[in-house]
């Protein structure tokens, strides 16, 4: 089955302690993409990646690290959380061809609080 | 910011059709009309797509109206499963921006 899967779904974690939340597409899918929701403020997009090795920042990428060292992970690194960083995680992928992404297909979700 | 505009919410009666409208007025000629759904808090779900054409898969039509300023996307029969927010993107294949979107809510 094509999916889109996260882990951990659910983390609870002290402020400072480095934590990592995986994502990984079995769809052969270059573009991959970290998403944060916040109610009021919708869904906000963290680090995108076009291709293996190549990534860029989106709109809210302070205090997030992302690597794409293969093509089906796309992990999301938080070095030092804070409470600011509690949210619901989106990881999205999607074909991509000269630039240009297609309908991207999303992860279900990891729900991160941060105490 | 989001380049569209959706009602903040609406309401349909299980069986009928939902056409949740979306004004688009500054689309440029290389940006495609994308629909998503999100159902509370799950991963957001791709619906449909266009550029200038109508369009038809298994679950709605998108109506795109000749000057490409609006669109429409039509749930031919709402089910109570279809309440969620739903979401109108213009995209030139660029990373995504989601706007509030839609509410709808299918009322028995």
């Amino acid at each position: 089955e094509a999916q889109v899967t996260q882990n951990p779904r659910y983390l609870i974690t002290v402020t400072g302690k480095k934590l990592t939340v995986t994502c990984s597409q079995n769809m052969n899918h270059e573009y991959m993409s970290w998403y944060r929701q916040d109610p009021g403020l919708g869904l906000r997009q963290i680090y995108y990646s076009m291709n293996v090795e190549v990534t860029d920042k989106g709109d809210v990428p302070e205090g997030y690290k992302v690597s794409r060292k293969e093509k089906r992970n796309f992990p999301l690194i938080l070095e030092s959380p804070s409470p600011n960083q509690t949210s619901l995680y989106f990881c999205a992928s999607s074909l991509s061809s000269r630039g240009r992404t297609y309908e991207q297909y999303f992860g279900p979700g990891t729900r991160l609080t941060v105490t | 910011d989001a380049k569209t505009t959706q009602p903040p919410s609406m309401d349909c009666a299980e069986g009928r059709a939902a056409n949740l409208p979306c004004n688009h007025s500054t689309i440029s000629g290389n940006e495609y009309v994308y629909w998503y759904r999100q159902i509370h808090s799950q991963g957001p779900q791709y619906i449909i797509h266009g550029l200038k054409n109508n369009e038809t898969n298994e679950m709605a039509s998108l109506i795109i109206t000749e000057d490409r300023k609006s669109s429409t996307l039509i749930l031919p029969h709402a089910t109570l499963r279809d309440t969620a927010v739903y979401y109108c993107i213009v995209n030139d294949g660029t990373p995504l921006v989601f706007g509030k979107g839609t509410r709808l809510s299918v009322i028995a």
